[in-house]
């Protein structure tokens, strides 16, 4: 079955330095990932995904993430962070099996921008 | 503008209840899904629908039940709550059926087990 880890469970950092967020999953299959986004008191929403194609993929608020087959990784980066993007923030996998689950999420990263 | 929705937002009860969470959408998606989210552990699914009469269960759904009588909504039930299901429950929906697909999360439901 598929799994995401996401290595760092905390993640402090101050306003207009960059940061990645990092993230492997399992899967002997090709795979889809996804990066989200919850902000405090409110529901996921969609950062942006990998499908196939470019291994960088753009989200929005300028964060990207690149695809890298050959170490099962996802890392979520932003040059230069706000305060608004204190968040937690999931990476998740879907593996295109039939009777598999449709997505898997990893245990999240709680990034804390200081002022 | 479309939604999806969750009520109550808050929810407190007591050990052996049953107790039933709302949600509701109004994008005509086919698939809805059911998670909680606890600390240390993210976010888990516990059952999910691909259409009308169709139910799936996750991960963790022992101690839960779906059923889908309609496109909008799927109620989440917690036959007899305990104590270890005091969570964040999310409900979400995406449109299609590929495992490409975005999923479109509501606000969530806090639940407290006493």
């Amino acid at each position: 079955a598929q799994s995401v880890t996401q290595l760092d469970s905390q993640v402090p950092v101050f306003e207009e330095a960059p940061v990645e967020l990092r993230c492997n999953y399992s899967s002997s299959v090709s795979v889809y990932l996804f990066w989200y986004v919850q902000y405090p008191n409110q529901g996921l929403q969609l950062l942006l995904k990998y499908l196939s194609g470019s291994t960088l993929v753009k989200g929005i608020n300028g964060f990207e993430a690149e695809f890298n087959k050959s170490q099962t990784s996802f890392h979520l980066r932003k040059p230069s962070v706000h305060i608004s993007d204190t968040a937690e923030y999931f990476c998740a996998v879907s593996v295109p099996l039939s009777g598999n689950t449709p997505l898997v999420f990893g245990k999240g990263t709680r990034l804390s921008v200081i002022a | 503008d479309a939604e999806i929705t969750q009520s109550p937002r808050h929810k407190i009860t007591e050990t052996g209840r049953q107790v039933t969470l709302a949600c509701h959408q109004t994008w005509n998606h086919n698939n809805m899904f059911w998670y909680r989210q606890d600390l240390g552990h993210g976010l888990r699914l516990i059952h999910y629908s691909y259409g009308v009469q169709d139910t799936n269960k996750g991960e963790v759904s022992d101690g839960y039940s779906v059923s889908r009588s309609n496109t909008e909504d799927l109620p989440l039930t917690l036959e007899s709550a305990a104590s270890s299901q005091t969570s964040v429950y999310f409900c979400a929906s995406s449109p299609n059926r590929g495992f490409a697909d975005t999923q479109y999360f509501g606000p969530g439901t806090r639940l407290t087990v006493l």
